[in-house]
């Protein structure tokens, strides 16, 4: 059974870096590309970006100058680092595994979700 | 402002068929595949409908996606209470990409 869990700080200062870490069980990192979604309270998902198990990466043009992505197989997790948050970067992180080299068959198995608030 | 437009909300009776349409353009829907995710309450999104109109195992068939130039739909028959969820679609976006979502739906089952 494929799971993902998300772990990692529950609140961060504005301007610091969240950090947060998806730990995969049940399946391999191999063919698959390893996404990171948020979704600010009561308001809709956007997708941050995602790594494949080559360590390839692509973000959103709107945070790629503060997200980095990366994976480590030997451990089983991805992480994602975002850095210089406002209290827009408030929001449930969920990671989420995309099957397919070209990501065409949608994302599958999602983490439980990790609320990150920003705040002082 | 999402660059996908779903109707903010949708409503039905049980049994009935309702559906959900999803707008987009020529740099998303119009050359991509459509994908549908279904949200119940404090839950995770939930993958509907990949490519288009396929479904994953588990999902019924009572679910259906469809897609025409650069719009889609999301339907759904024999209404039940346990639908009453957030729907959004999702699809890649050659201008604003990798990936965009709809704003999503908020569907009521009166």
């Amino acid at each position: 059974q494929v799971q993902l869990q998300e772990s990692g700080p529950g609140l961060v200062k504005p301007s610091e870096t969240l950090s947060l870490t998806c730990t995969l069980s049940g399946a391999s990192f191999s063919t698959y590309h390893w996404s990171w979604i948020r979704q600010p309270p009561g308001k809709g998902l956007e997708w941050i970006g995602y790594i494949f198990y080559t360590g390839s990466t692509t973000y959103n043009p709107s945070l790629k100058s503060r997200v980095t992505i990366s994976v480590d197989t030997s451990k089983n997790q991805f992480s994602l680092n975002l850095m210089s948050v406002t209290a827009a970067d408030t929001a449930v992180y969920y990671c989420a595994r995309m099957p397919g080299v070209y990501g065409d068959y949608g994302l599958d198995y999602w983490g439980q979700g990790s609320l990150v608030t920003v705040s002082s | 402002q999402s660059v996908l437009t779903q109707p903010p909300s949708a409503s039905g009776t049980p049994g009935q068929r309702v559906t959900i349409s999803c707008s987009g353009s020529s740099s998303n829907i119009g050359i991509n595949y459509v994908y549908w995710y279904q949200q119940l309450p404090g839950t995770a999104p939930k993958l509907l409908i990949y490519r288009n109109n396929q479904r994953p195992s588990g999902v019924p068939d009572r679910f259906s996606g469809s897609k025409s130039g650069t719009s889609a739909s999301l339907a759904i028959s024999g209404l039940r209470s346990e639908d009453e969820a957030d729907y959004y679609c999702a699809s890649r976006d050659d201008m604003s990409g990798p990936w965009v979502f709809g704003g999503g739906t908020k569907l009521t089952v009166l």
